[in-house]
């Protein structure tokens, strides 16, 4: 069956540092979302991702989707100790509405 | 203020008995989902409903059930539980065409 994978499970970083997680899928996808989620909360939406090759910023997060709608990542640059937490990757087919989500990469952060 | 509710958040129950858990949102959206996230294994989808009536399985259906009579209402049914049931689970909802899902709180239960 379709499969998500994500690396790496767990990053520490010393704020102020970039992190990167990346995401790739076994089928290729229709779209791909990311979430953050809080240590203790539910997971939170933060972007969507459609088109070959799309790049999406926000402040200082910066999403990518591949060229082949297989992978993508999420890059943050500077990181500041609220961006703790869980980020995950969740790919959807084409026309399907399940959801496949990756299995998370917990972010820490040094202060 | 728009959201999604589940009841319980919390619930200790015992192999076999069945249970109930509920999820409203009041923003009147069509697509509403169930997830459970277990520890290594992220978050993987139960069912889903794109309208009232309208229910498909996701990657993990054996054992729950699920109904949507109103649009608002998206109850998840274990008959009879098990220990591996024992999990974290989400209930979510969005606009049929918008990119965002809402996520409820969670419903944390333990099957002993």
């Amino acid at each position: 069956g379709q499969q998500v994978m994500q690396i790496p499970q767990y990053q520490h970083v010393q704020e102020g540092e970039d992190f990167t997680t990346y995401c790739n899928s076994s089928t290729t996808l229709s779209n791909i979302q990311w979430y953050k989620q809080r240590p203790g909360g539910h997971p939170v939406f933060l972007i969507q991702l459609v088109k070959s090759g799309e790049v999406k910023k926000q402040k200082r997060l910066t999403f990518q989707f591949g060229e082949a709608k297989k992978n993508s990542s999420l890059h943050i640059t500077a990181t500041q100790t609220t961006d703790v937490g869980t980020y995950f990757c969740a790919g959807s087919r084409s026309g399907t509405y399940k959801y496949i989500f990756g299995t998370g990469t917990r972010l820490k952060v040094l202060a | 203020e728009a959201q999604v509710t589940q009841n319980p958040r919390y619930l200790i129950t015992v192999t076999g008995k069945k249970l109930t858990v509920t999820c409203s949102q009041n923003m009147n959206h069509e697509y509403m989902s169930w997830y459970r996230q277990d520890p290594g294994l992220g978050l993987r989808q139960i069912y889903y409903s794109m309208n009232v009536e309208v229910t498909d399985k996701g990657d993990v259906p054996e054992g729950y059930k699920v109904s949507r009579k109103e649009k608002r209402n998206f109850p998840l049914i274990l008959e009879s539980p098990s220990p591996n049931q024992t999990s974290l689970y989400f209930c979510a909802s969005r606009q049929y065409n918008a990119e965002t899902q809402y996520f409820g709180p969670g419903t944390r239960l333990l099957v002993l």
